[in-house]
Formats: structure tokens, C-alpha cells, sequence
């Protein structure tokens, strides 16, 4: 079965350090992966998606990136972090949309 | 950009009462989805209509998909506290899918 790791579940980082969440998939291969943030009171940003190793389409532009280095393996980085970056980010994959995503874990960053 | 808002935005009720949640968009999807999530965690899928006009039910919970493929409902029957959590709606489009805001269900014992 396939199954989602994202770590680490919670992060309190401060205001211009850098930043790298990893998540990776098990159990299946060439997923699409995707990077959301969601915060209070709203819905699921998409941030990253990735259709492929190296493949990264950015859906909102900001001082986040995102990387592929592996089939099963994604990336969430920064270089200098924002107030603004706080929030829940949440990584998921999907063989196709419609048949719905799974989401991992995610991580609580907090920046102060 | 295809909008879903979901209505009611929060919901308390007393275990044991029935209650429907709404998804609604002025857009057309090729399928909609809903996900429940508990604080802390991610979202977990709990189903997929894909035609116009579908019901789908898993146990209490009774799913709708709208006849234009625009909106959809979630009747939960006789509420338990376990159902406690924010259900959100998602809508695939052009080769994208969408979130709404999502409904916050508190069930009181």
C-alpha cells in the first residue's frame, strides 16, 4: 500500500533563517506530488506541484521553492523565512486528480 | 479561477441530530471530493462523485453531486462525536483541483 512521510510535524524557525520540509511517498511510482499551505479559517493553497523528477510548476510566487531530486521524494524550501510564511503546510500525492489526493501529516511552521 | 464556498463556514450540534454541509460553485467540475481532517493532521478523502446527479453514502454520511456538476451536499444522519472535524470540499477542473474554505462540524456528547 501506498503510504506518505512528512516531517518534521512541527518547526518554530525565526524570521530570516532558512527552511527545508521533505516529504516522500512509498509504495507507488512517478507520483504527482503537490505542496499546499492552509491557514486558519481558509482553504488549501496550492504552493508546488510536480508531475515528475525535476519537474516544478509554482502556482503562487513568493520566497518559497520547491525541489524534485527523487521520483518519490519532494522538497520545501526557503532561504530566508518571512512572518508571513507561518502557517500549516501540508504535502500530498495523487496518480490522477480524480481519483483524489492523499495528504501527509504536515508541518506547523511557526516563524518568530 | 473556479471559487467553491462552503456553507455553513462553522456548525455545533448535539450527537444524535442530522445535518447537511454545502459546496457551491458557479463553476463545472469534472469531479468533487470530500475530506475530512482533524486538527493536526492532514486531510483524509472520504469520497469521489464524478456524475451529475450521483448520491453516494458511506454509513451515515450521504453525498450528493449537483445534476450540473456545480455544486454538491454532505448529509451526516444522526451525528456521533467521532464526526467532529473540517470537512472540505474539492473540485477537479481544468486539469486542476480547487479547495474550499471547508465546514467546521463540532459535535457536542
Amino acid at each position: 500500500s501506498q503510504t506518505i512521510h512528512q516531517w518534521p510535524a512541527t518547526l518554530v524557525q525565526p524570521v530570516g533563517s532558512p527552511l527545508s520540509l521533505e516529504c516522500t511517498v512509498e509504495g507507488t511510482s512517478n507520483p504527482n506530488l503537490y505542496w499546499y499551505r492552509q491557514a486558519a479559517g481558509r482553504g488549501l493553497q496550492l504552493l508546488f506541484y510536480s508531475v515528475g523528477i525535476g519537474q516544478i510548476s509554482s502556482e503562487v510566487p513568493q520566497n518559497l521553492s520547491a525541489s524534485r531530486p527523487q521520483d518519490r521524494q519532494f522538497i520545501l524550501s526557503s532561504k530566508k523565512l518571512l512572518l508571513s510564511d507561518s502557517g500549516f503546510y501540508l504535502c500530498a500525492w495523487s496518480a490522477s486528480l480524480n481519483y483524489g489526493y492523499t495528504f501527509g501529516s504536515g508541518t506547523r511552521l511557526t516563524v518568530v | 479561477t473556479q471559487l467553491l464556498e462552503q456553507s455553513p463556514q462553522f456548525l455545533s450540534i448535539q450527537e444524535g441530530e442530522n445535518l447537511t454541509v454545502y459546496c457551491n460553485s458557479s463553476s463545472v467540475f469534472s469531479s468533487l471530493q470530500w475530506y475530512r481532517q482533524e486538527p493536526g493532521e492532514g486531510p483524509v478523502l472520504l469520497v469521489t462523485v464524478v456524475t451529475g446527479g450521483e448520491v453516494k453514502k458511506l454509513k451515515r454520511l450521504t453525498f450528493q453531486f449537483g445534476d450540473a456538476r456545480k455544486d454538491s451536499s454532505l448529509h451526516i444522519t444522526a451525528a456521533q462525536t467521532g464526526d467532529t472535524g473540517l470537512y472540505l470540499c474539492a473540485g477537479v477542473g481544468n486539469n486542476d483541483m480547487r479547495f474550499g474554505a471547508g465546514t467546521r462540524l463540532t459535535v457536542k456528547p
